[in-house]
């Protein structure tokens, strides 16, 4: 089957400081590989994706490789900011699963100044 | 370009009562979700619709859930009668026919059964 496991958070980092949010998924065939960030109080809005292996997806500094070999999306900031505190999900999609995502269950990140 | 719109924002209400939730998509977007999120938890697929037909319900309690889209553009997510583990955030979300397609999700409706 499709599932996503991401790291369990809270996560707790100082400004400027160097963040990884781990993401291994499940699937069959080849997804696409996403990140959705949530603000408090508002919808997901996609951070960045990738439709293949290999594939680097990038926004807002933020950075993300589609890792067939280790069926891994990570994602990565070199510096945090206070305004990246937010709730991240990891989540895929393709043709095997009907264009329907499968998301994980979040990692809230809090940055302090 | 407008986003997806939900209403309401806010809904409180006691168990066994009845609650209805709206959306109106992105304009031209054939597809719409409608999601369940649970404090803590990933968004969870209730429904999809394809246009005016239902593409995928099997996580969708239908003794007490139902949903429509009749002309293919807004939608409605009702729940009768609510129970207290419905309390959650009830997202929807659109995106163009076709795979690969971002999702573009609303701000939610946040239902608290007491």
């Amino acid at each position: 089957g499709n599932s996503v496991t991401q790291m369990e958070g809270p996560v707790t980092l100082s400004e400027e400081a160097f963040l990884t949010i781990n993401c291994t998924y499940t699937a069959t065939g080849y997804p696409s590989l996403f990140w959705y960030v949530q603000y408090p109080g508002e919808g997901l809005q996609l951070l960045l994706k990738a439709t293949k292996a290999d594939d680097k997806g990038s926004n807002k500094g933020f950075e993300a490789t589609y890792r067939k070999e280790t069926t891994s999306f990570h994602l990565e900031k070199g510096s945090v900011q206070v305004s990246d505190s937010a709730v991240y999900f990891c989540a895929l999609s393709g043709p095997n699963t009907g264009n329907q995502f499968y998301f994980g269950t979040g990692t809230s990140l809090t940055v302090i100044p | 370009e407008a986003g997806v719109a939900q209403s309401p924002r806010y809904k409180i209400i006691e168990k066994r009562q009845s609650v209805a939730f709206w959306c109106n998509p992105i304009s031209g977007h054939a597809t719409l979700y409608w999601y369940q999120q649970i404090l803590g938890q990933g968004p969870k697929l209730l429904i999809q619709f394809q246009n005016n037909g239902v593409v995928d319900d099997s996580q969708l309690p239908k003794d007490r859930f139902s949903a429509e889209r009749l002309k293919g553009v807004d939608s409605t997510l009702k729940i009768q009668p609510a129970k207290l583990e419905d309390s959650a955030v009830y997202l929807c979300a659109s995106s163009e026919q076709g795979y690969y397609n971002e999702q573009f999700f609303g701000p939610g409706t946040r239902l608290t059964v007491l």
